[in-house]
């Protein structure tokens, strides 16, 4: 296990619905991430975190919002979405954000499998 | 435009035989690239990373190459077991004084007996 975890690991949901992703890491890192990850595409990354605020934003659309309250835990919730998000969200963490230098590695959780009906 | 493309997109290959998977990448400026290994329904695992002044780099029966010249990098499986069926991801990372890592699409390998 790489010390990711996520929750929930798979879930369906209507355009209408409201739901949370929810990722905590046991590793003592200060940065943390939100990937998506669509069928024959490259990763894409949505969000960063470090030290709980917010570095990155990737122009990702006001439907999906991130939360950090801590620098162990990191949520993102999902409203009014859309079939095209159906999508693996993996979240992923690393010692620091600033540099990601030879030495650094991102470690990945098992990702959650949502389907948007 | 700053790309990591990866080849082939799948490979069927039997058990104890070798392979190589590509990566050819047009990032520029370079920091270091790696390679992670993801089982079906599992996050990527870190395989390799590789600055720039590196041309070779070994973890157990994978072997990864890097030509900055040529801008390609392969990754070579010895001896493959079941175990090594897995999507094959070539990550580039920009240096700048930032972070941002351009992933490619993946080869999907898978090794039957």
């Amino acid at each position: 296990e790489t010390g990711v975890t996520q929750t929930p690991r798979h879930l369906v949901m209507g355009m209408t619905n409201k739901k949370s992703l929810k990722c905590e890491q046991h590793l003592g890192h200060n940065a943390m991430y939100w990937y998506k990850q669509s069928a024959k595409k490259p990763l894409e990354l949505m969000f960063v975190y470090s030290l709980e605020e917010r570095v990155e934003n990737n122009s990702v659309p006001s439907r999906f919002s991130p939360e950090c309250p801590n620098s162990s835990h990191l949520f993102l919730h999902l409203h009014t979405l859309q079939p095209e998000d159906s999508a693996l969200y993996l979240c992923a963490s690393s010692q620091d954000w600033r540099p990601l230098l030879e030495e650094e590695t991102q470690y990945f959780g098992p990702g959650t499998r949502l389907l948007v009906l | 435009k700053n790309q990591v493309e990866q080849s082939p997109q799948s490979l069927i290959i039997l058990e104890g035989k070798n392979c190589t998977l590509q990566c050819n990448y047009t990032v520029s400026p370079f920091s270091n690239l790696r390679w992670y290994k993801q089982d079906t329904g599992r996050g990527p695992v870190s395989l390799t990373i590789m600055t720039f002044s590196e041309n070779t780099k070994s973890n157990g029966r994978y072997t990864a190459t890097l030509d900055a010249d040529t801008k390609q990098s392969s990754l070579h499986i010895t001896a493959s077991q079941l175990s090594d069926s897995a999507s094959y991801i070539c990550v580039v990372i920009l240096s700048g004084g930032y972070n941002k890592l351009i992933f490619g699409a993946g080869t999907r390998l898978a090794v039957h007996p």
